[in-house]
């Protein structure tokens, strides 16, 4: 079956410049993680979804972060007028049910660049 | 707040050779503790995890145990081969209980 699905895969773009990335979860998978990781940085944890609940969004760096999911399907991370320090690779993962036991599924992320 | 401190690579091991990466946290409750690879070109996977104390996880040869008293998670292979080259990254699930915590990540080369 398919896995998590993100693209653009990799995406450059101008300083100031807004930028929209999107998650295709597992079928089925309720809950959504958006992550960040910078170049020799761990990943931080941006904003998450389950179900139809209001989303956890304690890691937004910034409000020029946001995110939305429509039900338990596609999600978009959008960053409005990009800075340099933007620059990383945004991870998205679904596990079937939100909880601290469940492994999250990975998708191979996108790479973004500010130039 | 919570957090995970993992030994920093690279470490560079010989095939056959005994591999040992040390993960240590801090947290409150008790978090449930994975870790997480990424192989050259590939997504993160989850390797193993463990949800309570004295629990073993393991997978594909590597063990890791949830260690309370130390508060450790150390992941471990006896006999390392060079497909195992990736990067590890040792996780757990916080205090809001969802997100993972992840620490930066060890790099491991192995050479025949």
């Amino acid at each position: 079956g398919a896995g998590v699905s993100q693209s653009p895969s990799n995406k450059v773009t101008e300083k100031g410049k807004d930028v929209e990335l999107r998650c295709d979860p597992i079928s089925g998978h309720t809950a959504l993680y958006w992550y960040r990781q910078r170049l020799g940085q761990g990943l931080e944890f941006l904003i998450y979804f389950q179900g139809n609940s209001a989303p956890d969004k304690s890691g937004l760096p910034s409000d020029r972060f946001s995110a939305e999911r429509t039900g338990e399907s596609v999600s978009t991370l959008t960053i409005q007028r990009t800075q340099q320090e933007d620059s990383a690779v945004y991870l998205c993962a679904s596990s079937p049910l939100g909880g601290a036991h469940q492994p999250q599924h990975f998708g191979d992320g996108t790479r973004l660049s500010i130039l | 707040g919570d957090s995970v401190t993992q030994m920093e690579g690279p470490v560079t091991l010989s095939e056959e050779a005994f591999l040992t990466i040390n993960c240590t946290y801090t947290a409150t409750g008790y978090p449930s503790l994975f870790w997480y690879v990424q192989y050259p070109g590939e997504g993160l996977q989850l390797l193993l995890k463990a949800t309570k104390a004295d629990d073993k996880g393991s997978n594909k040869g590597f063990e890791a145990t949830y260690r309370k008293e130390t508060t450790s998670f150390h992941l471990e292979k006896g006999s390392v081969q060079v497909s195992d080259s990736a990067v590890y990254f040792c996780a757990l699930t916080g205090q809001a209980g969802t997100a993972l915590i992840f620490g930066k990540g060890t790099t491991l080369s192995v050479s025949s």
